[in-house]
């Protein structure tokens, strides 16, 4: 069982607010993600980073923002939120060293009306 | 452009039958494949890793297969069980990845009946 963290679990809330979604590991892996995940759907990169002040954005498009000013900790930001954002956001995690291994958090169902 | 198609969409067994799973894609330089399994509202969890080398490899009931000359790969589930039911996800990733990115397939919703 990965040691990868992600609350809430579950978010509803109204249009227009500003939500951090948590994402913690506590397995020293300098590389985590976000993905974004709607249902029957494959996963999309959503948000990236390699370690410590490093970020970058992935294969979709996405207002979302992200910082990693620790290394276990890759926490995610909407500034202003919108029903387009309902979805499931996945974070994961890898170490450099062993390979190619992404540990997945349980997940964080958003809902916005 | 890179992708992965797995099929069928969805699937229903009953508890104890066998079911088989593809998974064909296109990512090139080719690094390694995997079969997550995800349960409803949780993250996905790696199965198997299969290496360009590797033809064949077993987790428990689970028996993945790989030909990386026609790029097709197979999720074999022996005497399926209830816990089973979950989607299984075909993850490939390219060799000249050095961030680790993976292309997801969008999955088989697998169900199994008692």
């Amino acid at each position: 069982e990965a040691d990868i963290y992600q609350t809430p679990r579950y978010l509803v809330i109204g249009t227009g607010k500003k939500i951090t979604l948590e994402c913690s590991q506590t397995m020293g892996h300098d590389k985590m993600y976000w993905y974004q995940q709607d249902p029957g759907m494959e996963l999309h990169l959503i948000h990236y980073s390699y370690g410590v002040n490093s970020t970058e954005k992935g294969d979709l498009s996405s207002e979302s923002t992200v910082s990693r000013i620790r290394t276990e900790h890759f926490p995610l930001t909407l500034e202003s939120a919108r029903p387009s954002h309902t979805s499931q956001y996945l974070c994961a995690s890898m170490a450099s060293t062993t390979g190619n291994t992404q540990y997945f958090g349980p997940g964080t169902r958003l809902t916005v009306l | 452009k890179n992708q992965v198609e797995q099929s069928p969409q969805s699937l229903i067994i009953l508890e104890g039958k066998n079911c088989t799973l593809q998974c064909n894609y296109t990512v090139s330089p080719f690094s390694n494949l995997r079969w997550y399994k995800q349960d409803t509202g949780r993250g996905p969890v790696s199965l198997t890793i299969m290496t360009f080398s590797e033809n064949t490899k077993s987790n428990g009931r689970y028996t993945a297969t790989l030909d990386a000359d026609t790029k097709q790969s197979s999720l074999h589930i022996t005497a399926s069980q209830l816990s089973d039911s979950a989607s299984y996800i075909c993850v490939v990733i390219d060799r000249g990845s050095t961030l680790g990115r993976l292309y997801f397939g969008r999955g088989t919703q697998l169900t199994v009946w008692p």
